[in-house]
């Protein structure tokens, strides 16, 4: 199912810009998941943040969560050619199932 | 390192003809999906199994079939495929309430 709305669609940045994405859900969640996906490739996981939390950062990753408005955000900072990729949000509810957003198209221009 | 392995990253079939995707996972998880991804569409979601031998529809389900005879293993199948199969299909597994991990695509064209 398909409850995530991702914003931008497509986001074109210079290297060493920050970037940032946006995903918003629809019903309650037990946590929220955000990935990367290479062109042609699988998605791998880059952070997850849990309901109960409303920051947290990985390396050049910070991701923040409001459950009050149902969003999430996911900043790259200092962004380098290698992070060029789609990005997914997912939300983790109370069946198995991740719920996907739409994705995010990142391009960082050298 | 943990691993989910795709038997094909690209494959050519026929329409009509009977096509296996299979997807091996070595972490013990208990769930595993299948999806297919095509431009502008996002991930959909094709079936999953929460356990061997048990499965669920997902958002997708005609046209295809799926098999977990063994926890490792969850196999996606096109009775009869047809050129609006053609797409990228991704295996992921995962433990109940954390990351998934996935396969590296298989890349369906069906002429």
């Amino acid at each position: 199912s398909q409850q995530g709305e991702e914003d931008p669609q497509a986001l074109s940045i210079q290297e060493g810009e920050n970037a940032t994405m946006n995903c918003s859900y629809k019903t309650s969640i037990n946590n929220l998941q955000w990935y990367r996906q290479n062109s042609g490739r699988g998605l791998v996981h880059l952070i997850l943040i849990r309901s109960n939390e409303r920051e947290k950062h990985s390396g050049r990753l910070r991701v923040t969560l409001d459950t009050s408005k149902k969003s999430s955000s996911l900043l790259i900072t200092a962004s380098r050619a290698a992070d060029t990729a789609s990005y997914f949000c997912a939300t983790d509810g109370s069946n198995y199932q991740l719920i996907w957003g739409a994705g995010t198209k990142l391009i960082i221009k050298p | 390192d943990v691993k989910v392995t795709q038997s094909s990253r690209y494959l050519v079939k026929r329409t009509g003809e009977k096509v296996f995707l299979e997807c091996v996972q070595d972490m013990d998880h208990e769930n595993m999906f299948w999806y297919r991804q095509d431009p502008g569409l996002g991930l959909r979601l094709i079936y999953f199994s929460y356990d061997v031998k048990m499965k669920e529809k997902g958002d997708i389900p005609e046209g295809y079939s799926v098999s977990r005879e063994k926890k490792e293993r969850f196999s996606l199948i096109l009775e009869s495929a047809s050129t609006n199969q053609t797409s990228m299909y991704l295996c992921a597994s995962r433990v109940p309430t954390t990351e998934a991990f996935f396969g590296q695509g298989t890349r369906l064209t069906v002429v």
